[in-house]
């Protein structure tokens, strides 16, 4: 059975310090990985990862993907108030059809 | 680019009752996904259209959860009669392409419905 796994289920930091966060996943036929940002109801895209794109960088977030050892982290640098959201790691496989298999997220507070 | 539409934002009803919520996915998009969201979990995919066709239904508990895609644009999912355990946020999410598994997905507000 496909599944993602993403730890910690939660955390709580101060202002300025850096996080990671972990995806780790077991999926038929891998084909993307994707990390979203949930503040309130809708996810909204960060990053995607795939065989010819192992590592992303946007301001202070940074994501790599590891496919040997089947996981990805998202580092937060510097971190602010304004990051304070669940962080969502979603696995796109191809098992028949094409779909997405979400982890049950990491919440994340950052303290100010 | 306007993005994902949902209606209605928040339902409230009473177990047995039925209700429907509404998606507009952004223009062009071929695939529309729903998910329902419990509170504590990732989303879980419900039910995958391709154009109007249906690519993945599996995890749509048929017996009480339906959905169409009108025309390729607009979806419906329906949920009738509903039971305390669908309390949870409706997502309803689109992307360009073929769902190859290399296209973003775009996710609407979402709608929270409250079974009691």
């Amino acid at each position: 059975e496909d599944k993602v796994v993403q730890s910690p289920l939660s955390l709580v930091v101060h202002e300025g310090d850096t996080v990671t966060l972990n995806c780790s996943y077991e999926v038929t036929n891998f084909r993307s990985l994707l990390w979203y940002k949930q503040e309130k109801k809708a996810p909204t895209f960060l990053f995607m990862l795939t065989s010819s794109g192992i590592e992303k960088k946007s301001g202070r977030l940074s994501s790599i993907l590891d496919k040997k050892e089947l996981f990805s982290i998202l580092n937060i640098t510097a971190t602010q108030t304004g990051d304070s959201a669940i962080y969502l790691c979603a696995v796109g496989s191809l098992s028949g059809t094409y779909k997405y298999i979400f982890g049950t997220g990491t919440r994340l507070k950052v303290l100010a | 680019e306007a993005g994902v539409a949902q209606s209605p934002r928040y339902k409230i009803i009473e177990k047995r009752q039925s209700v429907a919520f509404w998606c507009n996915p952004i223009s062009g998009h071929a695939t529309l996904y729903w998910y329902q969201q419990i509170l504590g979990q990732g989303p879980k995919l419900l039910i995958q259209f391709q154009n109007n066709g249906v690519v993945d239904d599996s995890q749509l508990p048929k017996d009480r959860f339906s959905a169409e895609r009108l025309k390729g644009v607009d979806s419906t999912l329906k949920i009738q009669p509903a039971k305390l355990e669908d309390s949870a946020v409706y997502l309803c999410a689109s992307s360009l392409g073929a769902g190859t598994g290399y296209n973003e997905q775009f996710f609407g507000p979402g709608t929270r419905l409250t079974v009691l």
